[in-house]
């Protein structure tokens, strides 16, 4: 079992409409969690970073963390064709110094005009 | 304005042929990073680095290397032991350990 599952798709949907992506995690020592986004032939992108449960919003973005779930997601709203990317997400151990982080596959997002 | 190059963009590999992929921040981050991306596989960490003139082994480090002479640079070499290259090659960079890490855009390695 990977330490990180997230469904890779695709996931296309409307313009305008809500988007839900989620990764599920097993190991609760994991503290910090971060979304990415990343177009093709592209380095990924820093979305969202957070340490706690609970949500944290930055325009149309939303993450959120439930630790008793070992469940991530990151919403967006008022979905846009630009949106079109691959989301990945990301996580570090809370006793790490050594940054690794542990991604997820990627889910690959289509918002159609 | 500050960041992370990486060089080539593309790059091709013979048979036999060793390979240097560049990687520059001016970020000022102490910690560097290698990742492979593979279709449908996420990143993977070859190697990284904390400090100058140290790095460690990541999950794939097999068939690679690398080096850390300056604060500014971590390559990364492919030698011919590695007898799959073709991937995506991501550079990254963080101050501390924490702290989420900030990426290039990649050099994606072909074999001819």
């Amino acid at each position: 079992q990977k330490e990180v599952e997230q469904d890779p798709g695709p996931l296309s949907v409307p313009e305008g409409a809500i988007v839900s992506l989620n990764c599920t995690y097993s190991n609760s020592a994991f503290q910090y969690f971060m979304w990415y986004r990343q177009y093709s032939r592209k380095g990924p992108e820093l979305l969202m970073y957070t340490y706690s449960s609970g949500n944290k919003e930055d325009g149309r973005f939303t993450a959120q963390v439930d630790k008793s779930s070992k469940y991530i997601s990151l919403f967006i709203r008022d979905s846009q064709p630009s949106d079109s990317a691959t989301y990945l997400c990301a996580m570090l151990y809370g006793s790490s110094n050594t940054g690794k982080l542990i991604f997820g596959q990627g889910t690959t997002l289509q918002v159609k005009p | 304005d500050g960041g992370i190059t990486q060089s080539p963009k593309y790059l091709f590999r013979k048979e036999g042929q060793n390979v240097t992929l560049s990687c520059e921040q001016n970020l000022n981050h102490d910690a560097m990073y290698w990742y492979r991306q593979d279709p449908g596989q996420g990143l993977r960490l070859i190697y990284y680095s904390q400090i100058v003139n140290d790095f460690q082994k990541g999950d794939i480090a097999e068939g690679y290397s690398v080096s850390r002479e300056k604060k500014e640079s971590f390559p990364l070499t492919v030698t011919s032991a590695q007898k799959n290259p073709t991937a995506f090659y991501l550079c990254a960079s963080t101050h501390r350990g924490n702290q989420p890490q900030h990426f290039g855009d990649g050099t994606r390695l072909s074999i001819l």
